[in-house]
């Protein structure tokens, strides 16, 4: 079955460094998405992405943050300056469709700002 | 701004021993309210889709259940393998064009052999 892969599973870093979260969302779909989750609370959305733009922000999504399909398959969050509050579980998600979306979760990537 | 409460944060069940899981939300049209299992340190992992009131899916051991306000998760006769946090989330209709999940904060269910 296919599925949405994420690298690192786990990264430490000191804070200020910067950070490169990987994913590679399912083959056939269009829509990719950046949620993270800290520690004890809700999934929140980060970021959507469609036809090599972002289509969506939210509010947590500032100037530190970036997204990029840099080929066809890869789709990475980069974080420029960490912050300790970055510390929380990054999820990468795909979807083939926006309207009608199931969207399809990797396995994340903890971070660790210390 | 869109809002989805889920309870109880956390659920205590025999094996055998049916519940339901419930979810309010407030959202400015939806477009769809969507249930996800999550296991500990893993992703979410869909389940469901719920497009209008009255529409009911069911999978396995789950049903799931819509109105205008409030979403039902029910489980029958679980087993310890159902032990997980249920997440629901909402898709508004208006709005950008990202159609962004907003979630609840889930239930986390253990059922006790």
């Amino acid at each position: 079955e296919p599925e949405v892969t994420q690298t690192p599973s786990h990264q430490v870093t000191q804070m200020g460094q910067e950070v490169i979260l990987r994913c590679v969302p399912i083959s056939n779909h269009l829509y990719f998405y950046w949620y993270r989750q800290i520690l004890g609370q809700k999934v929140e959305f980060l970021v959507s992405f469609y036809n090599n733009e972002i289509s969506e922000k939210s509010e947590i999504f500032d100037d530190q943050f970036s997204v990029e399909r840099p080929d066809g398959s890869n789709f990475t969050l980069k974080i420029r300056s960490t912050k300790l509050e970055d510390s929380a579980m990054y999820f990468c998600a795909s979807s083939v469709d926006a309207r009608f979306g199931e969207l399809f979760f990797g396995e994340g990537s903890r971070l660790t700002v210390l | 701004e869109d809002q989805v409460t889920q309870s109880p944060e956390a659920l205590r069940l025999q094996e055998g021993e049916s519940s339901s899981l419930n979810c309010s939300y407030t959202v400015s049209g939806l477009r769809g309210l969507f249930w996800y299992r999550q296991d500990p340190g893993k992703g979410p992992e869909f389940l469901f889709t719920l497009y209008s009131a009255g529409e009911e899916k069911e999978k396995e051991r789950l049903k799931a259940t819509l109105t205008k306000k409030e979403s039902f998760l029910h489980i029958t006769a679980p087993k310890p393998e159902d032990s997980a946090t249920y997440l629901c989330a909402v898709q508004a209709r208006v709005g950008a064009a990202g159609n962004k999940l907003t979630f609840g904060g889930g239930t986390r269910v253990l059922v006790k052999p």
